[in-house]
């Protein structure tokens, strides 16, 4: 199947701080890409739809303004976490399609926030 | 709403015998059914789908699902489960439509006992 990498796969970061996460499709173009958290022992809840080289559309509930994402190429998503608190703290999932087949996903991300 | 629904938190098998894993659909027009599984810590791995045509889908590891219509239903099934099956199974649909947006389910344990 297709490739997804998401980097880094586990980050500790200090409150107040912004944190940068990449989901990068490695064998196929990616038009669009969706960012998911998920709580330990629950499902993946969708943050967000990324469309390469238009804004991201935001589920209901997700501040836009914290979890800023861009899709700035057909391989490259990234999300950041801005002004991080304990509460962000979770497992981030990102995941891409080229449209026409499944959804491939990156191995995840694990936030924590000192 | 439409929705995809796992109603075991958890499934326990003993090695060597055969394992379910259940899920239930409610979407509209004809449905995409996907199942994935999650190690710790790990992205989700694409097991199997179904689109269109013979009810019983053939996936990964030796994994299996029928879809059944007239019950909403698409199990996940596999004949014999080997300890390293230990994981968590999600079940997914993008509603109505191909595209990469899913809805899960809840999740199901599943545990696999020597």
């Amino acid at each position: 199947g297709a490739v997804v990498s998401q980097h880094p796969s586990r980050v500790i970061c200090k409150s107040g701080t912004s944190v940068k996460i990449e989901c990068r499709s490695l064998d196929f173009q990616a038009t669009t890409m969706f960012w998911y958290r998920q709580f330990p022992k629950q499902s993946l809840m969708l943050m967000a739809t990324s469309n390469e080289g238009s804004k991201a559309t935001y589920e209901q509930g997700v501040e836009k303004d914290k979890f800023l994402i861009n899709h700035a190429s057909l391989t490259l998503s990234t999300l950041t976490v801005t002004s991080a608190h304990p509460e962000d703290s979770s497992f981030y999932i990102c995941s891409a399609t080229s449209g026409v087949s499944e959804a491939f996903f990156g191995q995840g991300t694990r936030l924590t926030v000192v | 709403a439409q929705s995809v629904a796992q109603p075991e938190d958890q499934v326990n098998v003993a090695e060597g015998n055969p394992l379910t894993v259940k899920c239930t659909y409610s979407v509209s027009g004809n449905p995409y059914l996907f199942w994935y599984v999650q190690y710790p810590n790990r992205g989700l791995q694409f097991l199997l789908k179904y689109i269109t045509g013979d009810n019983l889908v053939k996936g990964s590891y030796g994994f299996e699902a029928e879809f059944n219509k007239s019950q909403t239903s698409f199990h996940l099934k596999k004949p014999s489960a080997l300890v390293s099956d230990s994981a968590l199974y999600f079940c997914a649909s993008p509603g109505s439509g191909n595209t990469g947006k899913l809805i899960f389910g809840q999740g199901t344990t599943l545990q696999v006992k020597p």
